[in-house]
C-alpha cells in the first residue's frame, strides 16, 4: 500500500531548530516536496529532494534517503510565524503527488 | 504577478443545491488539479487535466466534475452537495518538464466549502 508518516506536531521556542521527519511507501518516486501551510491557506512550496542528500535553502534544509524512503525537513533559527504545519509529499506516476497528514510545528516565544 | 486565483475564496451552498468553483492561471502551465482538504488531513486529489486530458481519480465520487475549457480556467462541479463535501477546495497547477519530469505544484489560495 501507500503511505506517508510524519509526526502529528511538535513544539519548539523561537531561534531553536526543528527536524520534521517523514517516512514513505509509496508506489514510483520521482521527488518528494516539502510544503508549508498556514491555517485556512493554501500550500506554498519550500523545497524538493530527487536524489540522496541535503538540500539548503537559507534557515530551510531537506534531506533524502530514498533506499530507506526517508526524508526531513530541518528549521533553523526559528521564528514565530515559522509556526504552521509543514506537508510532506511523494511524487509518483504521472506527477501526481501523495500528501502526509502535515506536521504543525508551533513556535513559542 | 503570475500566479493561481480561485474565486471565491469562501462559498456557502446549501444540500443539494449545485455549485461551481473556479481556478484561474497566468503561469502558463499545462497540468492543472483539484484537491479536497479537510481540517488537519492531508490534500486529497481529485482529477486533474494534463493539457486537455481528463483524469479522475478511482475513489472520487461521481457528484464531483471538472471541465476545462481553456488552459487558464478550471471549474470543479460538484453536482449535489452533501455536508461530507464541506472542505478547503485546492487548485494546484505544474508544468511538464520541469525538474526532470512533471514539475512542482503551486497551488491558489483554496475555496473553502460550507454545506448548509
Amino acid at each position: 500500500g501507500q503511505n506517508i508518516d510524519q509526526p502529528t506536531e511538535m513544539t519548539a521556542t523561537e531561534g531553536a531548530i526543528v527536524q520534521i521527519n517523514c517516512t514513505y511507501q509509496t508506489s514510483g518516486f520521482n521527488g518528494l516536496f516539502w510544503y508549508q501551510q498556514h491555517a485556512g491557506e493554501a500550500p506554498t512550496f519550500l523545497s524538493y529532494n530527487v536524489l540522496d542528500g541535503l538540500e539548503e535553502k537559507g534557515r530551510f534544509s531537506s534531506f533524502l534517503s530514498r533506499s530507506k524512503g526517508y526524508s526531513y525537513l530541518l528549521l533553523k533559527e526559528l521564528q514565530m510565524k515559522d509556526s504552521a504545519s509543514y506537508l510532506c509529499a511523494v511524487k509518483g506516476s504521472w506527477g501526481k503527488l501523495q500528501f502526509g497528514a502535515g506536521t504543525q510545528v508551533v513556535v513559542t516565544p | 504577478d503570475a500566479m493561481v486565483i480561485q474565486n471565491p475564496r469562501y462559498q456557502v451552498t446549501q444540500f443539494g443545491k449545485p455549485v461551481t468553483l473556479s481556478c484561474s492561471q497566468t503561469l502558463n502551465h499545462n497540468v492543472m488539479y483539484w484537491y479536497q482538504q479537510k481540517s488537519s488531513q492531508a490534500p486529497k486529489l481529485l482529477f486533474h487535466y494534463y493539457d486537455k486530458d481528463f483524469n479522475n481519480e478511482a475513489d472520487t465520487p461521481d457528484n464531483f466534475q471538472s471541465r476545462r475549457p481553456n488552459t487558464s480556467f478550471c471549474f470543479l462541479d460538484i453536482r449535489s452537495p452533501g455536508l461530507g463535501d464541506a472542505a478547503m477546495y485546492l487548485c494546484a497547477t505544474s508544468r511538464d518538464q520541469e525538474t526532470g519530469g512533471l514539475g512542482t505544484q503551486y497551488f491558489g489560495p483554496g475555496t473553502r466549502l460550507t454545506v448548509l
